[in-house]
């Protein structure tokens, strides 16, 4: 069965200082990954994806994500914390089938602080 | 360019009450849509989702139901609020194989 696993329920950063948010899958054939972010009371912003091609990906806000397979990671990135960046941060893997249905980690809530 | 609606953003209903949630996609045409509930600000439970007009998929068995009666209009309802109904609920819509655009939600609580 398909599955996305964020390990860490908050992930706790200095205003400045690299941040990594992590995600692991779990999928048969070839994996299509995406990011989300969520401000709280609001719907969820879409980040970033691989699909295929380099394995690492640019995305909105300065973020970034490396899809490494052997490890089944995608783990989110960012060189320079903001403030502004705690948010809720889900991962997600794209099913099976042409429903588009999205699999979702649990999330991950990341804290900057000044 | 593409744009989702959810109405309304916050509601309060009474145990036993209907329900009724409205989302419309704009600028793009046979879009999968999709219904999730969010509790307590963690992780997103997919409801319904729907590949065209009248083809509802339900992930749950539950008090709420869904209809698609036009391609680009996703309903959410029940017959009868619980209290368990409460939650933030998010309306998405996708192209296959590609990522979800979610709305803004909505704010249910049951009392």
């Amino acid at each position: 069965a398909q599955s996305v696993a964020q390990p860490e329920d908050q992930v706790n950063v200095a205003e400045g200082n690299p941040l990594t948010v992590k995600c692991t899958y779990s999928v048969s054939g070839n994996p299509y990954l995406f990011w989300y972010v969520q401000y709280p009371n609001r719907g969820l912003q879409f980040l970033l994806k691989y699909i295929t091609g380099d394995n690492l990906v640019k995305g909105s806000y300065g973020f970034e994500a490396e899809f490494n397979k052997s490890q089944t990671s995608f783990h989110l990135k960012k060189p320079s914390a903001l403030v502004s960046d705690s948010a809720l941060y889900f991962c997600a893997v794209h099913g099976s089938g042409n429903t588009g249905k999205l699999i979702f980690g649990q999330g991950t809530t990341l804290q900057v602080k000044p | 360019s593409q744009t989702i609606h959810q109405w309304p953003a916050t509601l309060v209903q009474p145990v036993g009450s209907p329900l009724s949630l409205e989302c419309t996609v704009e600028g793009t045409s046979n879009p999968n849509l999709y219904w999730y509930r969010q509790a307590a600000g963690r992780g997103l439970q997919l409801l319904f989702y729907s590949v065209g007009i009248g083809q509802i998929s339900s992930e749950v068995p539950q008090n709420l139901s869904a209809s698609r009666p036009q391609d680009r209009q996703f309903i959410l309802s029940s017959k009868k609020l619980l209290l368990s109904d409460s939650g933030f609920y998010l309306c998405a819509w996708s192209v296959p194989a590609s990522e979800q655009f979610f709305g803004p939600g909505t704010r249910l609580t049951v009392l």
